[in-house]
């Protein structure tokens, strides 16, 4: 069971150019989300899909895009990259059989993106 | 804007005492309470929830809640070095959004 994973763990960007962060779930998990984390600004939400199928938007959603492709399977897109980008991507994902506001998330190992 | 306070720390204490770890929140409607842990370079992992009023312990960790006064606590008893880590508060109000505080440092000293 390997939970959550993210590839790749590591990016050097230019600014401009685009790129797709990868996310799969093995758990059988309903909802998935993308957040960043920069320093002393703790985790914000990009955007989340509760269920196979739809895509909402989040706190900080301006530069980016998702595509939920399956049930395991959430993916993040930087359609032009700028260096405000900078930072570490998490996915997550969460069960769905609790009521949203009651599901723990399981997190990812991160993405570390570096956009010059 | 909702919003999640934390002190950034670094709290320092000694190995084997209680670490008291805080967290205020902005908004009345919240419903859910999480604790997690992140150590440095790592990815967030879940210590503790709590739904309701008082006290909620497990293991040596002690989530704290009182909703009339908007905070959230965490303690840790018998703190050893490996609970040297960020403490993550976050909060949810509902549906899928998650307000996460920007954590507090946690340093044991052996």
């Amino acid at each position: 069971n390997a939970g959550v994973t993210q590839t790749p763990k590591f990016q050097v960007l230019k600014t401009g150019q685009s790129m797709t962060l990868q996310c799969a779930q093995d758990m059988n998990h309903n909802s998935m989300y993308w957040y960043r984390q920069d320093p002393g600004m703790g985790l914000r939400l990009i955007y989340y899909s509760a269920s196979e199928g739809t895509t909402d938007k989040g706190e900080v959603p301006n530069g980016y895009n998702v595509s939920r492709l399956n049930k395991r399977e959430f993916s993040l897109r930087l359609e032009s990259a700028a260096p405000s980008q900078t930072s570490v991507y998490f996915c997550a994902s969460s069960g769905g059989r609790l009521a949203a506001f009651q599901e723990t998330q399981y997190f990812g190992p991160g993405t570390r993106l570096l956009v010059l | 804007q909702k919003e999640v306070e934390q002190n950034s720390g670094p709290l320092s204490v000694p190995e084997g005492a209680i670490a008291s770890l805080n967290c205020t929140y902005s908004d009345r409607g919240s419903q859910s309470f999480f604790w997690y842990r992140q150590y440095s370079g790592k990815s967030p992992e879940l210590i503790m929830f709590i739904y309701s009023n008082g006290d909620k312990e497990d293991g040596r960790f002690t989530a704290q809640l009182n909703k009339a006064s908007q905070y959230v606590s965490l303690l840790i008893r018998d703190s050893q070095p490996s609970d040297s880590a960020t403490y993550l508060c976050a909060v949810s109000t509902g549906g899928f959004k998650t307000i996460f505080g920007a954590g507090t440092r946690l340093f044991v000293k052996a």
